[in-house]
């Protein structure tokens, strides 16, 4: 099947902590793992990806882990801010590789 | 170098007509995506285009939707008969590469209410 599992749908965090969120595909063919960002009335922007190739990417406060044995990925914010609040979407390929399927998306909202 | 770019940014349709929304991708790209988005809801994907040719339409529905990409100009999505049901965000993205494993940048969206 094809099946993004994203978790949780809202998270909470107090500025300045971290804020984790995860995502299980169904398809053990996927193998690049994209994260999008959306913010209120735009669309969706690339934040960070992982190809299946490695195990962890970093990028500032941002990181990426794939478990690829346990077919789960996650994002990692450190050190949040108030323009990290938004709609954070996991998304993984199909099979085919024709079309990425995308999770259900996660509202992080960053307390002062 | 220019975004992904979607017109009109909103649409107000009334029950019967037509919707038709536009894409221009990214300056060298030539892989085009659709999406829909309804309300508190994540992205479903529609239908993926090359220029002049439909590589998956699995997630378009059977009636009254269509999508292009000409030769020459944006992708078009065009939606006859609009009910209310269609009202959603419907996004494009497109990608310098084929296939899914590639990068995907999306445009704004193009906001369809249907009344």
């Amino acid at each position: 099947g094809e099946n993004v599992e994203q978790h949780p749908s809202t998270l909470s965090v107090q500025e300045g902590d971290s804020a984790v969120i995860k995502c299980t595909y169904s398809d053990s063919a996927s193998n690049y793992f994209p994260w999008y960002k959306q913010e209120l009335g735009k669309g969706p922007q690339l934040i960070i990806d992982i190809r299946s190739n490695v195990g962890e990417k970093k990028d500032q406060r941002i990181a990426v882990t794939l478990n690829k044995t346990a077919k789960h990925f996650s994002l990692h914010i450190t050190e949040t801010q108030p323009e990290d609040s938004a709609v954070y979407f996991c998304a993984a390929p199909r099979s085919s590789a024709s079309k990425i399927i995308f999770g259900s998306g996660t509202r992080l909202s960053i307390r002062p | 170098n220019a975004g992904v770019m979607q017109n009109p940014r909103h649409l107000v349709r009334r029950r019967g007509q037509e919707a038709r929304l536009r894409c221009s991708p990214m300056k060298g790209h030539s892989h085009v995506y659709w999406y829909r988005q309804l309300p508190e809801e994540g992205l479903k994907f529609m239908v993926y285009l090359q220029k002049e040719n439909i590589i998956d339409e699995s997630g378009m529905p059977k009636e009254r939707f269509s999508a292009e990409f000409p030769k020459e100009g944006p992708s078009i999505l065009r939606i006859q008969q609009v009910v209310r049901g269609d009202s959603a965000a419907y996004f494009c993205a497109s990608s310098p590469q084929q296939g899914a494993i590639y990068e995907q940048y999306f445009g704004p969206g193009t906001r369809l209410t249907v009344t």
